[in-house]
């Protein structure tokens, strides 16, 4: 079965510091992989996908992720944290056997702490 | 170019009443999606819609839920007789052919 783990319900980072969020996944075949960050009171924003190629991703925000084949991870990094990264970081996988549809993981809050 | 919008905002209502919940992807996404987030846990995908047609609602938990979307256009998901356990955040999103999602802003459905 296809899934996504997100083993941190919450992380803490002080402003400047270099941060991760963590990402692991299982599927049949290729994945394709997201981040997405949900801000207080607003809905979900894409912030960056690995479906082929380099396995260093940048996006959105100063925001990138590191496909791991080997390691079936996709954690988000930032090199220097700022306050208004807090938010609630959502990692997703494309079930390939299924069309469209996204498998999610359950969120990592983020508090960045000035 | 407006993004996907979700209407309402927020919704209260009692055990055993009916809720419409409304999606309006971006204008030319012939794909939109429903999920759910029940407090605390994963985001759940609901169903799939290609232009009207229903291309995947394995996710959709049972018949008290009703989606549709006429004309191919906006999408309303609709919750009857409601119950206690389908409180949560209703996301709606839409994508063009093979992009990556784009989300509404989310409905919380709270059901007393």
């Amino acid at each position: 079965a296809q899934s996504v783990a997100q083993p941190e319900d919450q992380v803490n980072v002080a402003e400047g510091n270099p941060l991760t969020v963590k990402c692991t996944y299982s599927v049949s075949g290729n994945p394709y992989l997201f981040w997405y960050v949900q801000y207080p009171n607003r809905g979900l924003q894409f912030l960056l996908k690995y479906i082929t190629g380099d396995n260093l991703v940048k996006g959105s925000y100063g925001f990138e992720a590191e496909f791991n084949k080997s390691q079936t991870s996709f954690h988000l990094k930032k090199p220097s944290a700022l306050v208004s990264d807090s938010a609630l970081y959502f990692c997703a996988v494309r079930d390939i056997d299924s069309n469209y549809q996204l498998i999610w993981g359950a969120g990592t809050k983020l508090i960045i702490k000035p | 170019e407006a993004g996907v919008t979700q209407f309402p905002s927020h919704s209260v209502i009692e055990k055993g009443q009916t809720v419409t919940l409304r999606c309006d992807p971006i204008s030319g996404h012939d794909n939109l999606y429903w999920y759910r987030r029940v407090m605390g846990k994963e985001i759940k995908f609901l169903l799939h819609f290609v232009k009207e047609s229903k291309q995947d609602e394995s996710g959709m938990p049972n018949n008290r839920f009703l989606a549709e979307r006429t004309g191919g256009t906006y999408s309303t998901l609709k919750v009857q007789p409601a119950e206690l356990e389908d409180s949560g955040v209703y996301f709606c999103a839409s994508s063009p052919a093979f992009g990556e999602q784009y989300f509404g802003p989310g409905t919380r459905l709270t059901v007393t």
